[in-house]
């Protein structure tokens, strides 16, 4: 059974670090794409980026190059989302989910994890 | 950056009858669209991909249509757990983007 696990709800304060995590299992986490996925507080979904894991390609929506950093570990069969300097209005839910093959659409999600920036 | 637009933002619809959720490009995304259902507090659910396949587990209730600029989703005869919101993706560009979604209401 194919399974993104996300880590779980993180409460930081405006200029700290983070860094989540989505550990995937039941498939071969190589071979495919992971993207992260956006939701801030009662909107949409809006893609950031994706990283092929078996060679760490990794391709950025415009509006999110240079503020986030997408990585992923294929040891532990682990992608990540991190930031330098959080900022409140980065306060939202962030999903990853797998892209399907060579198709840019997400079989499966994460459950998501909660990010909340306040002093 | 290729623009989605779905219309309308809201639909109010009986259950039993069919809802029909449009998609607009602001250019050719041709088949290369799928739908996502998401229901509060829960991850987006995969429908359709390019545009007229249904996702494994899928109700045939569920069918999409449409490719280049218009795409529809039409589902047949809705039940209960169909109210939620829906998204709209493309992926024949880089980067991916999805509509601002449409909330399916009981009426």
């Amino acid at each position: 059974e194919v399974q993104l696990v996300q880590s779980g709800a993180e409460v930081k304060k405006p200029g700290e670090s983070l860094k989540i995590s989505c550990k995937g299992s039941g498939y071969s986490f190589t071979s495919y794409w992971i993207g992260w996925v956006r939701q801030m507080p009662g909107k949409g979904l809006e893609w950031m980026g994706s990283i092929y894991p078996g060679d760490t390609d990794t391709r950025y929506s415009p509006s999110f190059q240079g503020q986030v950093t997408i990585s992923a570990d294929k040891s532990i069969s682990t992608a990540y989302l991190q930031w330098s300097g959080l900022k409140a209005t980065d306060s939202a839910i962030y999903y990853c989910a797998r892209r399907y093959t060579n198709m840019g659409f997400f079989d499966y999600w994460g459950q998501g994890t909660l990010v909340t920036v306040s002093s | 950056e290729i623009v989605m637009t779905q219309s309308p933002a809201t639909l109010s619809v009986s259950p039993g009858e069919r809802a029909a959720l449009s998609c607009r490009a602001s250019q050719s995304v041709s088949s290369n669209l799928a739908w996502y259902q998401q229901k509060p507090g829960q991850a987006p659910r995969l429908l359709i991909y390019g545009a007229s396949s249904r996702a494994t587990g899928i109700p045939a209730r569920f069918s999409g249509s449409g490719s280049g600029t218009e795409l529809t989703l039409t589902i047949s005869s809705l039940q209960s757990e169909d109210f939620a919101v829906y998204y709209c993706q493309q992926y024949n560009s880089w980067p991916y983007t999805f509509g601002q979604g449409t909330k399916l209401e009981i009426k």
